[in-house]
């Protein structure tokens, strides 16, 4: 079975970093898209970031470019997102999930989520 | 950038068909896939290119895209429907979300 789990998640000051993580299992990891989606507190979903199965590509919302860094480690099955210079704006839970490309993406197996807290 | 368009929320009797649309610019030419929600929980992959069910999701969930609006039918609604419903579609390497729709069945 496809399983995603996230890490590293907690409460951070404005203007700090967090480093999340996310161990994936039960399928080829390296040959995924994998993304970063994140819900504010009583929000919807927002979009954050990918990456493609070989790192080569990457794209990011236009909030969090400059300050979000998506990458992959692909020996250890595992995504990270490293966030530097939080805001408040950025407290949220945040998920990893998979992207399936066939034709069209669509992203079908989603982690439990990780919640961000950013305040002083 | 794009945008989808969705209304907050939407009612629906037991058994009756619910309707959850979703509006952007000649949305027709891309992609909707849609996600459901339910509370403290993690969104699950309903609809995907426009009209595909992944397995174990039930035949009465279906999904259409014309013009400029995405819509998913519910038939037969039940309880266990209730939840908030996103549309989302790819622009530019990027996936866009609609805000979102509280499906309320009473």
């Amino acid at each position: 079975d496809v399983q995603l789990v996230e890490s590293g998640g907690g409460l951070v000051q404005p203007g700090g970093s967090l480093r999340l993580s996310c161990a994936a299992s039960g399928f080829t990891f390296s040959t995924f898209w994998m993304t970063w989606v994140r819900q504010a507190p009583g929000k919807g979903l927002e979009w954050v970031a990918n990456i493609k199965g070989d790192g080569s590509e990457r794209y990011y919302v236009d909030p969090v470019k400059g300050r979000f860094t998506i990458s992959r480690d692909n020996a250890k099955n595992s995504l990270y997102l490293l966030m530097d210079s939080l805001r408040a704006e950025d407290t949220a839970v945040y998920f990893c999930a998979r992207q399936e490309c066939g034709g069209d993406c669509s992203i079908d197996y989603w982690g439990r989520g990780i919640l961000v807290t950013v305040s002083s | 950038s794009y945008e989808l368009t969705q209304p907050p929320s939407v009612s629906v009797s037991p058994g009756q068909t619910a309707s959850i649309t979703c509006f952007g610019d000649r949305f027709e030419e891309k992609y909707a896939s849609w996600y459901q929600q339910k509370p403290g929980q993690s969104p699950v992959l309903v609809i995907y290119q426009d009209i595909k069910r992944p397995s174990g999701i039930p035949e009465r969930i279906s999904g259409s895209n014309s013009g400029n609006t995405a819509t998913l039918t519910i038939s037969g609604s039940q309880p266990m429907d209730e939840a908030d419903y996103y549309c989302q579609a790819w622009d530019s390497g990027s996936a866009v979300f609609g805000g979102g729709t509280k499906l309320t069945v009473l």
